[in-house]
């Protein structure tokens, strides 16, 4: 059974559209997470929601917005999308809600080119 | 400059070495974390440490807040365990460090 698991695993689409990326998790986990890996492999935290409720939101453009369903699903939605948006993007999860105390368990990743 | 830094950047080793990989952070932190990225892009977290010493297999993890400095060490290495090895220091969320690419050779 995949604890976290996003879809989909490659995204190839075109500069100004806009896309979605599905995250879930069966690990009964309170916080999500989202991260981007850039072409050098550097990640960062994009957001963090504890129960539903957004945490974190670093410093991203507005065109990426992540919705909380459930404390189980956290997708990102990312509007007009830009050559530099190209990365692979990771789901984690974690049951405590400080982002960090506890270990983190991370999606297969999302490989996004715009062209 | 990123405030966690990890060296050296890259490494190979004959298999059965001792590897020991280092991260030094700038700030104070909370917790620290070493994490697997496999060379399919996988990410797995190895450990989570606030102090002293953990072990998990032949893998070892150690910090020392009072220096800001944590290291991973793996023993009798494997070409299995040919990855990129990342830190990331707890502040307010986690900071990672820029990785360290590990080669293994048989």
């Amino acid at each position: 059974d995949t604890a976290v698991s996003q879809t989909p695993k490659y995204l190839v689409t075109q500069m100004g559209n806009d896309k979605s990326i599905k995250c879930e998790q069966n690990l009964g986990h309170d916080t999500m997470y989202w991260y981007k890996q850039d072409s050098k492999k550097f990640l960062k935290i994009m957001f963090s929601y504890n129960n539903k409720e957004l945490i974190i939101n670093e410093t991203v453009p507005n065109r990426f917005s992540p919705k909380s369903p459930d404390k189980a699903h956290l997708n990102l939605h990312i509007n007009s999308l830009e050559l530099g948006d190209s990365a692979v993007y990771f789901c984690a999860s974690s049951q405590d809600g400080t982002g960090g105390q506890e270990t983190q368990y991370f999606g297969p990743g999302t490989r996004l080119l715009v062209l | 400059k990123n405030e966690v830094e990890q060296s050296p950047q890259n490494l190979t080793a004959q298999e059965g070495e001792f590897i020991t990989i280092n991260c030094s952070y700038s700030v104070g932190i909370s917790a620290l974390h070493w994490l697997q990225q496999h060379p399919g892009g996988g990410i797995v977290s190895l450990f989570m440490l606030s102090s002293g010493k953990k072990k998990h297999g032949r893998l070892i993890a150690t910090i020392n807040i009072q220096e800001k400095h944590s290291s991973l060490h793996i023993t009798a290495s494997h070409p299995r365990d040919s990855a990129v090895y990342i830190c990331a220091a707890l502040l307010d969320k986690l900071i990672f460090g820029t990785g360290t690419r590990l080669q293994v050779f048989p």
